[in-house]
């Protein structure tokens, strides 16, 4: 089965903080992994994955098989990186099936 | 280039009645997908239709179905509401089928079943 988990529904940092979100995996093949972003008032969009391997705003993630994690990480927040960041997972073998995560709101205060 | 659009943006219904939800594809995208977001979790895959045939199929029951047409606008259809079917749904489009293709969102259509 595929599955995808966001431990934390809430990550409250303060500005120039680093940021981790957390993002576990199940699957028994090699997936596409996704991280998403919704800004407020603003529809889902892709923010970076893992097979580009590029920073995006800052952002970056790694893909940990072992740990079947894809956490995304970005060294200062900004209080624009205040948004609902989703994780989500594709198996090759699904064409363009997407499997998300909860969802974890990211608060960057200042 | 416009995005994709879905309407209408929210909708009202009865237990047990049926909805049409409509979307418009990105330009020149074939490949459509559709997810219901229920309040606090992540996306759902409902379907996806390639070429207006579906092409895989999430764990929602036959009264959810779907087409696409061939401009590969795409509608999703609910029959016999019920009160869990009460969520954010959203379409997705991308230019082709194959994994290496980014799918654009829609904003969604809110859907209040009472």
């Amino acid at each position: 089965a595929q599955r995808v988990t966001q431990p934390e529904k809430l990550l409250s940092v303060f500005k120039g903080a680093p940021v981790e979100l957390k993002c576990n995996y199940s699957y028994s093949g090699s997936p596409e992994l996704f991280w998403y972003v919704q800004y407020s008032r603003q529809r889902l969009q892709l923010l970076l994955r893992h097979i580009s391997r590029e920073s995006i705003k800052g952002f970056t993630a790694d893909l940990n098989k072992g740990e079947t994690s894809f956490h995304l990480k970005k060294p200062f927040a900004q209080e624009e990186d205040s948004a609902m960041y989703y994780c989500a997972l594709r198996g090759l073998e699904y064409g363009n099936k997407l499997v998300f995560g909860a969802g974890t709101i990211l608060r960057v205060k200042s | 280039e416009t995005g994709v659009t879905q309407s209408p943006t929210h909708l009202i219904k009865t237990r047990g009645q049926q909805v049409t939800l409509r979307c418009s594809s990105q330009s020149g995208h074939n490949t459509v997908s559709w997810y219901q977001q229920a309040l606090g979790q992540g996306p759902q895959f409902i379907f996806q239709y390639y070429r207006e045939e579906e092409n895989g199929r999430g764990n929602f029951p036959p009264r959810f179905s779907g087409l696409q047409f061939p401009n590969y606008s795409s509608e999703l259809n609910v029959n016999a509401l019920e009160l869990d079917d009460s969520a954010l749904y959203l379409c997705a489009s991308s230019l082709d089928l194959g994994s290496g293709y980014e799918q654009y969102f829609g904003p969604g259509t809110r859907l209040t079943v009472t």
